[in-house]
């Protein structure tokens, strides 16, 4: 199976910092990758598909870079409402797999 | 609107059965693959795929944890995804959440549409 490894696993920003999380395949996985975001209580949200493309209705201070390996999710200028865990996930392969998640959270 | 809705869910022992439903509406049901993806409760714990189907529902893929235990299918005439659960153990609770695929006829693509989940439990 692809591994996925997500960093940081916690983040403290404030608002209006611009925001980097990173996510690493095992292999190879071209562009096929998504980014979620899931606050408590609730289902994951798609904000990022095929690595970059931004999800219909999500705000474009979310973006979504990279290819093969290495990928890069942003949130330019973070705000209240973007405190949650964001996760990475490969559809190149199954079984499919997820990150760990990374934790964007008050500071 | 476009809606999943998982049930089914419950308080069960192991090595007993489930059988969890997700009815689908606000979309053509049948061109879609559909996915179940879980997340044990607690801090930390995040997202594990279990299973998609295809479309049509001729192909399947399992997550090695629940191979051999768990059985997915779907009934298009009633806009209805399934998850047959049997053996299950302590480490197989969770909260169930199934998941439409973003793009359609397709088996390699985000999940763009979540249910509420369905709560399963282990345990004497």
């Amino acid at each position: 199976d692809i591994q996925m490894t997500q960093s940081p696993s916690t983040l403290s920003p404030s608002v209006g910092d611009r925001v980097t999380i990173t996510c690493r395949a095992s292999q190879s996985i071209g562009s096929w990758l998504a980014w979620y975001q899931q606050k408590p209580g609730k289902a994951p949200k798609l904000l990022i598909y095929k690595a970059s493309s931004l999800q219909s209705g999500v705000p474009s201070r979310f973006s979504g870079s990279g290819s093969g390996t290495e990928f890069t999710l942003t949130i330019s200028s973070l705000q209240p409402d973007d405190y949650a865990t964001y996760y990475c996930q490969q559809y190149n392969s199954y079984s499919l797999t997820f990150g760990q998640g990374t934790k964007v959270e008050i500071q | 609107e476009v809606q999943l809705l998982e049930s089914g869910g419950g308080l069960v022992q192991p090595g007993g059965s489930l059988r969890l439903s997700c009815a689908a509406s606000g979309f053509t049901f049948s061109s879609y693959a559909m996915n179940w993806v879980r997340q044990a409760p607690g801090k930390g714990l995040g997202l594990e795929w279990v299973s998609c189907i295809s479309d049509g529902g001729a192909s399947t893929y399992y997550a090695d944890s629940v191979k051999g235990r768990f059985t997915i299918s779907r009934d298009i005439s009633k806009n209805t995804l399934y998850l047959q659960m049997n053996s299950l153990r302590a480490d197989d609770t969770a909260i169930y959440y199934c998941a439409k695929l973003l793009g359609s006829n397709s088996m390699h693509d985000a999940f763009d549409i979540w249910g509420q989940g369905t709560m399963v439990t282990v345990s004497s």
